[in-house]
């Protein structure tokens, strides 16, 4: 069974404008992670984020994560049409291995 | 230089043949997978290899494979194609077994059985 849920399942955003993704998940976790997904490509990993730290920062992205409501946030800032992409949170779960989520697709409008 | 390299990206075939995915990894980790993604980009875990040993085997049918004769290649071999083995199969490296390094993919093999 799957661990994470995203939420949207769909996001439309005009470029310049921030994305928000948000992901839930079931169990206890050690880290969780964020994966893109572009159309017709390997999924890329963007950031991990362990259960003992709240924020990260990459670049224009920004990870929160809160392990008493079992969720995470994924933040897009200035948005480009280049982020259109699929966006996956991942977590390992009570067992040894990686679980994903169901995605959320993003499209940036130019 | 593709660091997950996966052949091939495309793969038609008849029901009932036998067919091979190979994927090699030129990042020197340990650990590789497979998974599988569906229709509605749902994401599955199969196998798991850490330095040519299963460590993940997930309940799949036992027509599927994974073979790793070393650490830097993991193939999948399919026997008997169904249907519903369609889907894009994903070949992934990570530096260890321990889930605190992010996973690198392959671009996938998109398998159509007609």
């Amino acid at each position: 069974s799957q661990q994470g849920e995203e939420d949207p399942q769909a996001l439309s955003i005009q470029e310049g404008e921030n994305a928000t993704m948000n992901c839930s998940y079931k169990t206890s976790i050690n880290n969780l992670q964020w994966y893109r997904q572009n159309s017709g490509r390997g999924l890329v990993h963007l950031i991990l984020i362990r259960s003992n730290e709240r924020e990260k920062h990459s670049g224009r992205l920004r990870v929160t994560l809160d392990t008493s409501k079992k969720s995470s946030s994924l933040l897009i800032t200035a948005s480009r049409a280049a982020d259109t992409a699929s966006y996956f949170c991942a977590t390992d779960g009570a067992t040894n291995k990686l679980i994903f989520g169901t995605g959320t697709l993003l499209a940036v409008q130019p | 230089d593709t660091a997950v390299s996966q052949t091939p990206k495309y793969l038609v075939t008849q029901m009932g043949n036998d067919k091979s995915i190979k994927c090699e990894q030129n990042l020197g980790h340990d650990t590789m997978y497979w998974y599988k993604q569906d229709s509605k980009k749902f994401l599955k875990i199969m196998f798991s290899y850490n330095n040519k040993e299963l460590i993940i085997n997930e309940t799949v049918p036992n027509r599927f494979s994974p073979k790793s004769p070393d650490k830097a290649h993991l193939n999948l071999h399919i026997n008997s194609l169904e249907l519903g083995d369609s889907a894009v199969y994903f070949c992934a490296s990570s530096r260890q077994a321990r889930l605190n390094y992010g996973y690198t993919f392959g671009s996938g093999t998109r398998l159509t059985v007609v």
